[in-house]
């Protein structure tokens, strides 16, 4: 079975400071990772994914995540915050059938 | 990559009315799609999975008769709420798998936003 968990369900960082977002994940079989993005009333849309390739993964906006095996974990980190990359993050685990979100992550970017 | 669309993006309905919600892949087929409920701040609730030319899966507690899915080709599954109250006012969200796809990925709809009245 798999989990993912996301450490701090709010996090506020000032514009142009580095954005950390923690996701820890379970899984009894090799996993394949994912980060999504959604603004407010809309859909969610990839950000990057993690399919056993490198470890190091670079997303979208200026995103990338760094999958540890040892550490069980693939944190979401971007440099310098900008305003418009307040919104709600969401993790997820998939063995490539089942697909298993984390509670979510509300970024604030302030100016 | 790829599209999914939904539609309409918002509705707004009397009570005890029905609502049809469609989830489109636009370039590529996808046999199997997913129906996410989203209550606000809160993360996605799968409600359901829906398999082309067959019956839809659904989680525990969600009502079938209350939330018919239909999948009927593989470009298109709906999700209609049959005589909506209030309480089934929320953000709903589809998604779809490509057929093939090894990792399990998920391409998301834009979401509709559902207003029982």
């Amino acid at each position: 079975a798999q989990s993912v968990t996301q450490l701090g369900s709010h996090v506020s960082v000032s514009e142009g400071a580095l954005v950390l977002l923690r996701c820890n994940y379970s899984s009894s079989v090799p996993p394949y990772l994912f980060w999504y993005v959604q603004y407010p009333n809309q859909g969610l849309q990839l950000l990057l994914k993690y399919t056993s390739a490198a470890t190091l993964v670079k997303g979208i906006n200026g995103f990338e995540a760094e999958f540890k095996k040892s550490e069980t974990s693939f944190h979401l980190t971007k440099p310098s915050a900008h305003m418009s990359d307040a919104a709600e993050y969401f993790c997820a685990v998939s063995d490539g059938n089942q697909f298993y979100f984390g509670t979510g992550t509300s970024l604030t970017v302030i100016p | 990559g790829a599209v999914v669309s939904q539609h309409p993006s918002r509705v707004i309905c009397k009570s005890g009315t029905s609502v049809k919600i469609e989830c489109r892949s636009l370039d590529f087929q996808a046999t199997t799609m997913f129906w996410y409920r989203q209550f606000p701040k809160k993360s996605l609730m799968l409600m359901a999975t829906s398999n082309e030319g067959s019956k839809a899966t659904y989680e525990q507690g969600v009502e079938k008769d209350k939330f018919l899915i239909n999948h009927a080709s593989l470009t298109l599954s709906t999700l209609t709420v049959t005589s909506a109250h209030p309480e089934d006012s929320s953000f709903y969200i589809c998604s779809a798998r490509v057929a093939g796809e090894y990792t399990g990925e998920l391409f998301f709809g834009e979401g509709s936003r559902l207003t029982v009245l």
